[in-house]
């Protein structure tokens, strides 16, 4: 079963628009991690935030957010106003100690392209 | 500070040969993990290695096999390939925060098998 599920193929967006890419996880452990990554066309999956099951506060970094709901096993991210160079593959990905802290199971990922 | 580096960049091979795949971390870094990615789809865990040991395997057949030295760099060896193996095989150099790892990616290795 996908232990992260990322239902949105792809979003298209303008220049300046928001986007939000939506994630929902699946475990039964009580503390686990959640981390985003991005993956220009370079294929490099670049780091952009980790999160564990204690900490709901919302993180703001720039133009990155992100909304973390435990009673809805969603873990969302926000661009606000859109760049060109914002247009990348982003994947969602869960640590567990069921498995093994470090196995990160990804979702398939959300295609985001900005047009200027 | 470098950055993760993997060596091939790109491979092709034939069906049943034999390919080994590179990996240094980042200095300081004490674990590397490796992942298959399928085009269109996300990264799948094959291993994690921490202090030379192996610390988790993904659901791969026996073809596959890894060992991390004391340098802490790491080799990523597939016998008898076939088709289904080309991908995008991406290292990931880690530190241990809290109970999990923070995982840094290299650029990935393109193995095409024909």
């Amino acid at each position: 079963a996908q232990k992260v599920t990322q239902a949105q193929t792809e979003i298209s967006v303008v220049e300046k628009e928001d986007v939000t890419l939506d994630c929902v996880y699946e475990t039964r452990d009580t503390t686990y991690y959640l981390f985003w990554y991005k993956q220009p066309p370079s294929g490099e999956l670049v780091f952009l935030i980790r999160r564990n099951s204690f900490d709901e506060q919302n993180e703001i970094s720039g133009r990155y957010s992100w909304n973390f709901q435990k009673s809805t096993s969603s873990f969302n991210f926000t661009i606000t106003a859109s760049q060109v160079v914002d247009s990348a593959v982003y994947f969602c990905a869960l640590s567990e100690p069921t498995d093994s802290w470090g196995k990160l199971q990804f979702g398939a990922g959300t295609q985001v392209v900005v047009t200027p | 500070d470098a950055g993760v580096t993997q060596s091939p960049t790109h491979l092709i091979k034939t069906r049943g040969q034999h390919v080994t795949l590179r990996c240094s971390p980042i200095s300081g870094h004490k674990s590397v993990s490796w992942y298959q990615q399928v085009l269109g789809q996300g990264p799948q865990f094959i291993f994690q290695y921490y202090e030379k040991e192996e610390r988790g395997r993904g659901n791969f057949p026996d073809r596959f096999s890894a060992r991390q030295f004391p340098n802490y760099s790491s080799e990523l060896n597939v016998n008898a390939l076939l088709l289904g193996d080309s991908a995008l095989y991406l290292c990931a150099s880690s530190f241990r925060v809290d109970m999990t790892y923070e995982q840094y990616f290299g650029p990935g290795t393109r193995l095409t098998v024909t």
